[in-house]
């Protein structure tokens, strides 16, 4: 089945450090790829997407590229900041069979930015 | 505000006493979902509708039960409730054929 794989946390940077979080995924045929975040006591919210292969996600200086060779979707930022301290969800959404538009999450990042 | 509404926010419940987790939405979506979220888990998906009147079983359905008599409602019931459901649940909605999610800001339910 699909499947979600996220490197594990906490990542901790200094603000204005470059972030990567990795996500690789098991998936049939060709889904599509997001990122969600969730701050502190809030639910997730959908950070950015990617709906085929090559395709580039971005929002907030965040982006991530859909790696069909590669499964892979990571995330990236250039330059963080305190505010983007927060857990970060990969999620996959797999062919739809009739059991509509379902996401597979990863197990989540949680990142710490210090000043 | 449009979005997800859910209650109760938090919940301290005895086990093998029964439980309604409401979720109430106002954006018309068709699609509806529960996750639960547990440490080092990530959100499973315990149960979902694809529309009004109709229901299906996700990854971790057991001890859970649903049901969609409208579009804007999905409450979730815990029969019986038992140590292990002890997890921050959250509803999500999203228009049909669309991934991206809107999530409600959970309901932390201790079992004990």
């Amino acid at each position: 089945g699909d499947s979600v794989t996220q490197m594990e946390g906490p990542v901790t940077l200094s603000e204005e450090a470059f972030l990567t979080i990795n996500c690789t995924y098991t998936a049939t045929g060709y889904p599509s790829l997001f990122w969600y975040v969730q701050y502190p006591g809030e639910g997730l919210q959908l950070l950015l997407k990617a709906t085929k292969a090559d395709d580039k996600g971005s929002n907030k200086g965040f982006e991530a590229t859909y790696r069909k060779e590669t499964t892979s979707f990571h995330l990236e930022k250039g330059s963080v900041q305190v505010s983007d301290s927060a857990v970060y969800f990969c999620a996959l959404g797999g062919v739809r069979t009739g059991g509509g538009n379902k996401l597979t999450f990863g197990t989540g990042t949680q990142l710490k930015v210090e000043l | 505000i449009a979005g997800i509404t859910q209650a109760p926010t938090s919940q301290i419940l005895a086990a093998g006493r029964r439980m309604t987790l409401r979720c109430t939405q106002d954006m018309r979506h068709n699609a509806m979902y529960w996750y639960r979220q547990d440490l080092g888990l990530g959100l499973r998906l315990i149960h979902y509708s694809n529309t009004a009147g109709t229901t299906g079983k996700g990854e971790v359905p057991d001890g859970y039960s649903v049901s969609r008599a409208n579009t804007d409602d999905f409450p979730l019931t815990l029969a019986s409730a038992v140590p292990s459901q002890t997890s921050v649940y959250f509803c999500a909605s999203s228009p049909t054929g669309d991934y991206g999610y809107t999530f409600g800001s959970g309901t932390r339910l201790t079992v004990v």
